[in-house]
């Protein structure tokens, strides 16, 4: 149980154009999910947290405007990068946390590799 | 401010050998305490948590982790260590009742010699 799955697992795109990141739970419904970026070796820093049905939270130094995040159903959770440029290729992992479970446990999906050419 | 430190950056092991991975937190109060793996190119798997009640936690993949308070530590550890346990290793932590945030730590990449 608690699956998560993101689609695409890896992305190439050029300069100036939009990417969308899909986020979804496969056997639970996630009332909060969670982007984060993750550079080579390094940790993960959270991006933002979206609720199901309203805006999500972006953490200090996330541009809003760039990185859009939907979070339409308790099941999915979407992430564009707006004219993406060479310095946003990343690691994007995103997380949902269990409705209802009142744990906190993150699960997350296997992850997106974007590069921006 | 909330941190999580994990001293050992690299760690290296023999197959068979026993493993610990060391992680101290930095806390008002007690958190909820977490292990993730993540192997290369992946997403990170939950090996266990620690919310409340039994102090030694036993998770997946034979791993258990020990929440000592007095140290604000949550070491991982495992008795005999399996080549697929090559990995990256992170210790997080959430308030509680704080919305889910995760704190992760710089993590630890273990390696195992055959």
């Amino acid at each position: 149980g608690a699956v998560v799955s993101q689609h695409p697992s890896w992305v190439i795109c050029k300069s100036g154009t939009s990417v969308k990141i899909e986020c979804r739970s496969l056997d639970f419904q996630a009332t909060t999910m969670f982007w984060y970026r993750q550079f080579p070796k390094q940790s993960l820093m959270l991006m933002a947290t979206s609720n199901e049905g309203s805006k999500a939270t972006y953490e200090q130094g996330v541009e809003k405007d760039k990185f859009l995040i939907n979070h339409a159903s308790l099941t999915l959770s979407t992430l564009t990068v707006t004219s993406a440029h060479p310095e946003d290729s990343s690691f994007y992992i995103c997380s949902a946390s269990l409705a209802g479970d009142g744990t906190d446990t993150q699960y997350f999906g296997p992850g997106t590799r974007l590069t921006v050419l | 401010a909330q941190s999580v430190t994990q001293p050992d950056i690299h760690i290296t092991v023999s197959e068979g050998a026993s493993l610990e991975l060391r992680c101290n937190y930095s806390y008002g109060a007690t958190p909820y305490l977490f292990w993730y793996v993540q192997s290369p190119g992946q997403g990170l798997q939950l090996l266990l948590k620690y919310f409340s009640g039994d102090t030694l936690v036993q998770g997946i993949k034979g791993f258990e982790a020990e929440f000592k308070r007095s140290q604000s530590s949550f070491n991982l550890r495992k008795p005999s260590v399996h080549w697929s346990d090559a990995a990256e290793y992170f210790c997080a932590v959430s308030k509680r009742g704080g919305g889910n945030k995760l704190t992760f730590g710089t993590g630890t990449q273990l390696k195992v010699e055959l």
